[in-house]
């Protein structure tokens, strides 16, 4: 199946700092990539959606000036998390839609982020 | 709004016995489901996906699931269960065409193999 990679795969960084996850779809062009937050023995949810060339579609109650989106090109979208606090430490999953396979979802490998 | 349920959290089955995880689902239309698994501290693996056609779908690991439409339930089942497959199970719904094109999970079922 199609890879999609992410790095890091595990990030520590300190309060007030930000730091960045890269999501990449290897082996296929993705005009729409997906960043999950998932807690301790929770589902995924949803932060927003990111469309190749224009700007992420945040979910309700998702900070937009803290979780920082951008989608440069049909490869690569990347998560910013600005100003990090203890309470953003979770697990960050990206996904990426194969738009030759319009209907498929892979998921990368997710991203630990610890804020100490 | 779409949404999807999944009633047990946790299963324990033995290895070698038939597993089968419910997942039930809210949508208008006909919608696009997925199974996808995932092990502890790793990201999502896509194990099945039903688009249309044969409601039987057949997926890697030897894994299928069954969409019914009349109960709006998509479960996935093994026949035979080994080890390997202890892992968490995320059943989705996609409303492709629609405005968003996102995933919405189930909340998991935790699935636990005994020797």
């Amino acid at each position: 199946g199609a890879v999609v990679s992410q790095h890091p795969s595990r990030v520590i960084c300190k309060s007030g700092t930000s730091v960045k996850i890269e999501c990449r779809s290897l082996d296929f062009q993705a005009t729409t990539m997906f960043w999950y937050r998932q807690f301790p023995k929770q589902s995924l949810m949803l932060m927003a959606t990111s469309n190749e060339g224009s700007k992420a579609t945040y979910e309700q109650g998702v900070e937009k000036d803290k979780f920082l989106i951008n989608h440069a090109s049909l490869t690569l979208s990347t998560l910013t998390v600005t100003s990090a606090h203890p309470e953003d430490s979770s697990f960050y999953i990206c996904s990426a839609r194969d738009r030759h396979l319009g209907n498929t979802i892979y998921f990368g490998e997710g991203s630990w982020l610890t804020v100490v | 709004a779409q949404s999807v349920t999944q009633p047990d959290i946790h299963i324990t089955v033995s290895e070698g016995a038939s597993l089968e995880l419910r997942c039930n689902y809210s949508y208008g239309a006909t919608p696009y489901l997925f199974w996808y698994v995932q092990s502890p501290g790793q990201g999502l693996q896509l194990l099945l996906k039903y688009f249309s056609g044969d409601t039987l779908v057949q997926g890697i690991k030897g894994f299928e699931a069954e969409f019914k439409r009349s109960q709006s339930s998509f479960n996935l089942r093994k026949p035979s269960v080994h080890w390997s497959d202890a892992a968490e199970y995320f059943c989705a719904v996609m409303n492709y065409g629609g405005a968003t094109n996102k995933l919405i999970f189930g909340t998991g079922t935790l699935l636990a193999v005994q020797p």
